[in-house]
């Protein structure tokens, strides 16, 4: 079946303008994950969707990040007023509920801010 | 606090030989056990995976991991490397009491011809 999408999969935006990422899960996937990947580095943890509970949202960076997601769709994440620190990919995954489940993963959105 | 350490940030090999990429855990706890790898330019894809059972896991394109408890760790081997090989390798942990997964920084496996 189809992978977890999302899109843009390039975004170049100015300094100071907001960005809007969408993350698409695998049908039956309850729990999502974003994820920051700066150039050469490891996965940075952002938030995390688990069904209806109340999303862990401990990884965001500062308040101009914020995510949301209904049920177990599709899944937003928002940048307002970009810097160019934000720049980046951001990767998608989902799985099932249980912790013995394997995260899926998308292609990422590279995320270039000038 | 549950932690997953990757000792080697890079590992140059020659095509053909044998790697071992190392990966150590800490957790008293039952854990489940992943590594993925990640293709330039690409999301992360499940390499192969310890739930329970045999310590020794197989996976995709010719991988292996073994779990060992008493040393927590669960490092990743392949025999004879091939350049398309080439790629980024993060082990990753997660407990039954927690859904989401601490992850290794990654270790960029090279492939020298």
């Amino acid at each position: 079946g189809a992978g977890v999408s999302q899109s843009p999969s390039n975004k170049v935006t100015e300094k100071g303008k907001d960005v809007e990422l969408r993350c698409d899960p695998i049908s039956g996937h309850t729990a999502l994950y974003w994820y920051r990947q700066r150039l050469g580095q490891g996965l940075e943890f952002l938030i995390y969707f688990q069904g209806n509970s109340a999303p862990d949202k401990s990884g965001l960076p500062s308040d101009r990040f914020s995510a949301e997601r209904t049920g177990e769709s599709v899944s937003t994440l928002t940048i307002q007023r970009t810097q160019q620190e934000d720049s980046a990919v951001y990767l998608c995954a989902s799985s099932f509920k249980y912790s013995n489940q394997p995260q899926h993963f998308g292609d990422g959105t590279r995320l270039s801010i000038l | 606090a549950q932690s997953v350490t990757q000792l080697d940030s890079q590992v140059p090999v020659f095509e053909e030989a044998p790697v071992e990429l190392r990966c150590n855990y800490s957790s008293s706890v039952s854990v489940y056990l992943f590594w993925y790898v990640q293709y330039p330019n690409q999301g992360l894809q499940l390499l192969l995976k310890y739930l329970s059972g045999s310590t020794l896991v197989k996976g995709i394109n010719g991988f292996e991991a073994e779990f060992n408890k008493s040393q927590t760790s669960f490092h990743l081997r392949k025999p004879s490397v091939h350049i398309s090989d080439t790629a980024e390798y993060f082990c990753a942990v997660s407990q039954d009491s927690n859904y989401q997964l601490i992850w290794g920084a990654g270790t960029k496996l090279i492939i020298k011809p």
